[in-house]
């Protein structure tokens, strides 16, 4: 099975930098995913990792690793639009489907 | 848009009755998913599907059945609500590689009362 956690909320300001952390538990790794989802909206794809480091997409970094269970989603310059709840997946071989933590609420303050 | 559409997006249904929801792709992927979302709980995989008519269950099953006739259709059964399924309901689609994320509808949020 698959056991991931990550914090439940955070706070920062607008214009900081931000670091969102996910340790996950697996049988079966294919890929740590991230997803940012707003308020009443679908979760919507922001990056993928699959090997040990950082992965980088403009104001977005996310950094993994395997080895330690590791996850981390940085986001720089923070906007209010930053505003979001922001979910950790783990890939699994076989079904393609993906395993999901319960969700990070970050909440950008003027 | 990946081309997912949900319906109905809200229903409010009562205790005991059937309700289907459907999730319609235009992408021509070979994968789709049902999830629900609920506070504390994250996305939780209900069932899922590998092809036209091959389906199998996810890791809270108990309750729903799903069908897959077309590959554009994967429908959502609750053969008897409960106010336990009353969550808001999320369809995805597998990318083409076994790497790809998934992409999710707008979710259809289901009152049982």
């Amino acid at each position: 099975g698959q056991n991931i956690d990550q914090p439940t909320e955070m706070t920062a300001t607008e214009g900081a930098i931000v670091q969102i952390n996910c340790t996950y538990q697996t049988s079966g790794f294919n890929g740590l995913f991230w997803y940012q989802q707003h308020a009443g909206e679908a979760p919507t794809f922001l990056s993928y990792n699959v090997l040990d480091g950082l992965e980088e997409k403009g104001r977005f970094s996310s950094f993994l690793s395997r080895s330690k269970g590791y996850s981390y989603l940085l986001l720089k310059e923070l906007q209010m639009k930053d505003s979001a709840s922001y979910l950790c997946a783990v890939g699994d071989t076989g079904r393609r489907a993906l395993t999901f933590g319960s969700g990070t609420r970050l909440q950008v303050q003027p | 848009d990946a081309g997912i559409t949900q319906s109905p997006r809200h229903k409010v249904t009562e205790t005991g009755t059937p309700v289907t929801l459907r999730c319609h792709q235009t992408e021509n992927h070979r994968y789709m998913y049902w999830y629900r979302q609920d506070p504390g709980h994250g996305l939780r995989l209900i069932h899922y599907s590998y092809g036209v008519k091959d389906t199998d269950k996810g890791e809270v099953s108990d309750g729903y059945s799903v069908s897959r006739s077309k590959t554009e259709d994967f429908l959502l059964t609750l053969e008897s609500a409960t106010s336990s399924q009353t969550s808001v309901y999320f369809c995805a689609i597998g990318g083409t590689g076994e790497n790809s994320p998934l992409h999710f509808g707008n979710g259809t949020r289901l009152t049982v009362t």
